[in-house]
């Protein structure tokens, strides 16, 4: 099974609305990985947090890890039809949560 | 540099039957990792190669099984095909084992008729 638990498992939102996923842990992470997999290709790399209350940004992308490290959040800011995708936390294990699926109406 | 290679894209088989799978990494990486991913279950982990050596193991079933070559490249094979084993089985590599940043390859789509 999943060795994270990732909220919400779908997300429909307006374009220019915010969008935010969390991942949840019972262990504490040496480190935890998000990817996005647009709608039939694969997933992709987007960021790696290894520090206690970490917070990375990628323009509108907010990426942040828990001061427990045993949470993470990813934030995007006004969202846009690019943005459509499944969004999935990995633990340091390399086990994939469970995924956010997101679709933006225009 | 070329990306993670995956073949066939596309196959289908029939209950019983056995598939073998080939992974080609980015060239110089060592560490290739297979996934399943399927609507329901979404993308499971089934195992993890580094220098020839299965490093990590997901939970599946002895019907599942792999293997990496000198050059990295990896297979992985399973036997005795049920209905249920259908999904896209997805290569990823990274330059070493363990949490390391993981390149997908586009995936095999198995069928299993």
């Amino acid at each position: 099974g999943q060795q994270v638990m990732q909220i919400p498992q779908y997300q429909h939102v307006q374009e220019g609305e915010d969008f935010t996923t969390y991942c949840n842990s019972s262990t504490t992470l040496s480190n935890i990985q998000w990817y996005k997999q647009r709608p039939g290709g694969h997933p992709v790399f987007l960021i790696q947090l290894v520090k206690s209350g970490e917070v990375k940004k990628q323009k509108r992308l907010t990426f942040q890890f828990g001061e427990a490290k045993k949470n993470s959040s990813l934030h995007i800011t006004a969202t846009q039809t690019t943005d459509v995708g499944t969004y999935f936390c990995v633990d340091n294990d390399m086990r994939f949560g469970a995924g956010t699926r997101l679709t933006v109406k225009p | 540099k070329a990306g993670v290679t995956q073949t066939p894209r596309y196959l289908i088989k029939t209950r019983g039957q056995q598939v073998t799978l080939s992974c080609s990494p980015i060239s110089g990486h060592r560490s290739v990792s297979w996934y399943q991913q399927t609507p329901g279950q979404g993308l499971q982990f089934l195992f993890e190669y580094f220098s020839e050596t299965q490093r990590n193991k997901g939970n599946f079933p002895g019907r599942f099984s792999g293997r990496q070559f000198s050059n990295s490249r990896s297979e992985m094979n399973v036997s005795t095909l049920e209905l249920g084993d259908s999904a896209l089985y997805l290569c990823a590599s990274s330059f070493v084992a363990g949490a390391n940043v993981l390149t997908f390859g586009a995936g095999s789509r198995l069928t299993v008729l």
